[in-house]
């Protein structure tokens, strides 16, 4: 069965230090998601992603974030300086169409220190 | 804004019993969707049960089935027949009809399940 795929599984990093977070969506899925979860709180929608441009960010998404879909296969989340409370679990998610089901990626633990 | 809320942290139910989730949400929108999301330790969320809000009848699928109750604003999950493999970490989340992929999501309920 088809599934959304994460790596790296577990990142740890520096305060100040640019991430990616890779994400191999389902092959034939046009819309792209990153969520995130901090420990012992809810998951929230970070963004979403159709036809190469962001059609929808929450307020978490700020400057620092940016995604992109550099290959037609690869959906990536760019932290470019990483502060403590970046710390997180990241989950990558996409969906056939804007109101298909979402299928979700295990998720990449991010650990800045 | 909206919101989804699961009062119930953890949940235990002995293999074969059922076992009902809870799950409220706040919102002043007619037109949206509830889904019940399973996450298995170390796996990824895979979605369990959806329900329109414009329908009535309330969704079920094989042993799950979800009481919804409009007006209160009310979302529960209900296992029957519950196997040592429903043992997750289950989510309630809501979405508008036109949001697309926005999931609004609860606190989780950590359901296990004792042979």
């Amino acid at each position: 069965e088809p599934e959304v795929t994460q790596t790296p599984s577990h990142q740890v990093t520096q305060m100040g230090q640019e991430v990616i977070l890779r994400c191999v969506p389902i092959s034939n899925h046009l819309y792209f998601y990153w969520y995130r979860q901090i420990l012992g709180q809810k998951v929230e929608f970070l963004v979403s992603f159709y036809n190469n441009e962001i059609s929808e960010k929450s307020e978490i998404f700020d400057d620092q974030f940016s995604v992109e879909r550099p290959d037609g296969s690869n959906f990536t989340l760019k932290i470019r300086s990483t502060k403590l409370e970046d710390s997180a679990m990241y989950f990558c998610a996409s969906s056939r169409g804007e109101t298909g089901e979402l299928f979700f990626g295990e998720g990449s633990r991010l650990t800045v220190l | 804004a909206q919101t989804v809320t699961q009062s119930q942290p953890e949940m235990s139910v002995q293999e074969a019993e059922t076992v009902t989730l809870s799950c409220t949400y706040d919102t002043s929108e007619s037109d949206y969707y509830l889904f019940w999301y399973k996450q298995p330790p170390s796996r990824q969320m895979i979605l369990v049960i959806r329900q329109e809000a414009y329908k009535q009848q309330n969704a079920t699928e094989n042993r799950f089935s979800v009481n919804f109750q409009k007006a209160a604003k009310s979302f529960s999950l209900k296992i029957s027949d519950s196997q040592l493999g429903d043992a997750a970490m289950y989510f309630c989340a809501y979405r508008l009809y036109n949001q697309g992929g926005k999931l609004i999501f609860g606190q989780g309920t950590e359901l296990s399940v004792k042979p």
